[in-house]
């Protein structure tokens, strides 16, 4: 089945540092991307998505491109603040196959002032 | 903005209990979910709903759960007999039916099972 595979945590930064986190997919179809953050006691909110090959998909800083021939969606951001202090997650659905939302284990991101 | 939301918040429960896990999804959406996540676990899917029926589960979702859209505008999920296991944080999230493939999560509601 789909699956996605992200870089385990958690990944600790100063502030201003770049960031990267690795995501890989395998999926049977031609799945949409997203990435999903989790603030401190809340729910998940959507950051940004792509929906074919190299679509970049970015929101508050944060980018990451739609890339098929690695089946990969890296996460990246040029300068982190402490307010990015959050769990991410990669996630994939695919349409087609019954739309359900598939999530990487989530990755804890820690940024230091 | 319009947004999914979940009741109660928090629910604390006996196991062998029944419990009701409610949500209001965004009007006009047309798929439904309802996803658990174990504390420090990742996100794992429920199941799905789309014209008042179940469309996939996961094998999570045993002879247990059960999920229903009872007037038009909530959606739940029903635990019929807890067990320890089943303390997890529960999402709802909805989807529209535009081929937009974007789901909206609620807030969650924290089931602990004791």
């Amino acid at each position: 089945g789909d699956s996605v595979t992200q870089m385990e945590g958690p990944v600790t930064l100063s502030e201003e540092a770049f960031l990267t986190i690795n995501c890989t997919y395998t999926a049977t179809g031609y799945p949409s991307l997203f990435w999903y953050v989790q603030y401190p006691g809340e729910g998940l909110q959507l950051l940004l998505k792509a929906t074919k090959a190299d679509d970049k998909g970015s929101n508050k800083g944060f980018e990451a491109t739609y890339r098929k021939e690695t089946t990969s969606f890296h996460l990246e951001k040029g300068s982190v603040q402490v307010s990015d202090s959050a769990v991410y997650f990669c996630a994939l659905s695919d349409w087609e196959y019954g739309n359900k939302l598939v999530f990487g284990a989530g990755t804890i991101l820690r940024v230091k002032s | 903005e319009p947004e999914v939301t979940q009741t109660p918040s928090h629910q604390v429960t006996q196991m062998g209990q029944e419990v009701i896990l409610r949500c209001v999804p965004i009007s006009n959406h047309l798929y439904f979910y309802w996803y658990r996540q174990i504390l420090g676990q990742k996100v794992e899917f429920l199941v799905s709903f789309y014209n008042n029926e179940i469309s996939e589960k996961s094998e999570i979702f045993d002879d247990q759960f059960s999920v229903e859209r009872p007037d038009g505008s909530n959606f739940t999920l029903k635990i019929r007999s807890t067990k320890l296991e089943d303390s997890a944080m529960y999402f709802c999230a909805s989807r529209s039916d535009s081929g937009n493939t974007e789901a909206f999560f609620g807030q969650g509601t924290r089931l602990t099972v004791v």
